[in-house]
């Protein structure tokens, strides 16, 4: 069965720069859910999306910005990188936003130097 | 706000001991909770969930656990664990408004390692 894919798994950058990552749900979800996992930490909710709309927000840094695309899939621009912007960032999808479990990717591991 | 709060950071057993680690929720209204585990720089996967129903819900690889209300638990039990479950153990709540539901909430983990 086709899983949530997240593109790039993993991502160096500097500090300062910018950087972006996809994330495909798995077909007919319509909710994308992304996670920041720091080292050794819980996954912490950044944002989520809801038929292309924002639907709830939270610990997201205002150097981070996200939409959901029509074809469902969705960004996380993320600018100004700083050093403890390193972690995992997984996404996640479901269907209606309202069945509970949500579908993990195996997540974008981004590296600032 | 829903919260989750994992009391044992670190267990460490040997192989074939059986396995409990906590999880106490807070949350006023209908919740769904989960337990996921994530293996060594691998995402999270779902061991079991409990929607409604019977309070004792069985989940992959021999894992089960038991939802009690009144105690706001929700705790993961193997009867006999095995060098392969080393991992981190998350459990989550998912809690309901309005018949919306909302992003999971994690616990800060549970580092379980088996000795062989």
């Amino acid at each position: 069965a086709a899983g949530v894919i997240q593109s790039p798994r993993h991502l160096i950058k500097e500090k300062r720069e910018t950087a972006t990552l996809k994330c495909y749900p798995i077909p007919r979800h319509d909710t994308v859910y992304w996670y920041q996992q720091g080292p050794g930490q819980d996954p912490q909710f950044l944002i989520s999306f809801y038929e292309k709309m924002q639907s709830d927000k939270g610990s997201i840094p205002d150097r981070f910005s996200a939409q959901q695309f029509s074809d469902y899939h969705s960004e996380l621009n993320m600018s100004s990188l700083e050093l403890g912007d390193s972690a995992l960032y997984f996404c996640a999808s479901n269907q209606g936003g309202n069945t509970g479990e949500l579908f993990f990717g195996e997540g974008s591991r981004l590296t600032v130097l | 706000a829903q919260s989750v709060s994992q009391h044992n950071h670190h267990v460490i057993l040997s192989e074939a001991a059986s396995l409990e680690l906590g999880c106490n929720y807070s949350y006023g209204g209908t919740v769904n909770l989960f337990w996921y585990v994530q293996y060594p720089g691998q995402h999270l996967q779902l061991l079991l969930k409990y929607f409604s129903g019977d309070p004792l819900v069985k989940g992959i690889k021999g894992f089960e656990a038991e939802f009690i209300k009144s105690k706001f638990s929700f705790n993961l039990r193997k009867p006999s664990v095995q060098w392969s479950d080393t991992a981190e153990y998350f459990c989550a709540v998912n809690g309901f408004s309005s018949g919306s539901a909302r992003q999971l909430t994690f616990g800060s983990g549970t580092q379980l390692t088996v000795l062989p």
